[in-house]
């Protein structure tokens, strides 16, 4: 199992505007997950892209992947005060090997 | 996405005590479950890997006697926290692997959580 690092570590915006929070990681990966952590809750799965794909959008979620860096990147778009959230990205390189976090994006969108 | 469902979300123990902690996957079978614990402003820290049918593989410096994870069926693992005590208060939480028809797209899931406080 490999970790992400995500980037930056903590920030903050206004809403409405955009966040974008980036991972980097090291060796080959079969997939790359986005999930989304809110305080004493458990992980939302968020957006799952494979190591073929170069970007997938979900509703206001858009996920980059650049496999020759090794980097992904999640923006979120017209941000809410309810994105408030840690956020992580999980690269995974097999197919049932666990998931393993760094420290995540504390994002804090303020009203 | 698919369902998987913590149970209890909270529980207070005494010191001494077990307590257990189930995850089901509500609507998918699950071969492969995963069991983490989480400290306050703390990242997720992997405890172990969950198989059906199998013993669960530990990571290092879980003790696996304190831990007992039992995945009987293809639906259920379960956490046992065995003689509790204050530190191991934490954050529990599973998550349960959906499996594609290509394993790029395994997807993970994960249950609510479980707060435990031992007192």
């Amino acid at each position: 199992s490999q970790q992400g690092e995500e980037d930056p570590q903590a920030l903050s915006i206004q809403e409405g505007e955009n966040a974008t929070m980036n991972c980097s990681y090291k060796t080959s990966i079969n997939n790359l997950q986005w999930y989304r952590q809110n305080s004493g809750r458990g992980l939302v799965h968020l957006i799952l892209i494979r190591s073929n794909e170069r970007e997938k959008h979900s509703g206001r979620l858009r996920v980059t992947l650049d496999t020759s860096k090794k980097s992904s990147s999640l923006l979120i778009t017209a941000s809410r005060a309810a994105d408030t959230a840690s956020y992580f990205c999980a690269p995974r390189s097999s197919g049932n090997t666990p998931l393993v976090f760094g420290k995540g994006t504390r994002l804090s969108v303020i009203a | 996405g698919a369902v998987v469902s913590q149970h209890p979300s909270w529980v207070i123990c005494k010191s001494g005590t077990s307590v257990k902690i189930e995850c089901r996957s509500l609507d998918f079978q699950a071969t492969t479950m995963f069991w983490y614990r989480q400290f306050p402003k703390q990242s997720l820290m992997l405890m172990a890997t969950s198989n059906e049918g199998s013993k669960a593989t530990y990571e290092q410096g879980v003790e696996k006697d304190k831990f007992l994870i039992n995945h009987a069926s293809l639906t259920l693992s379960t956490l046992t926290v065995t003689s509790a005590h204050p530190e191991d208060s934490s954050f529990y939480i599973c998550s349960a692997v959906v499996t594609a028809k290509d394993l790029s797209g395994n997807t993970i899931y994960f249950g609510e959580g479980s707060w435990l406080t031992v007192v």
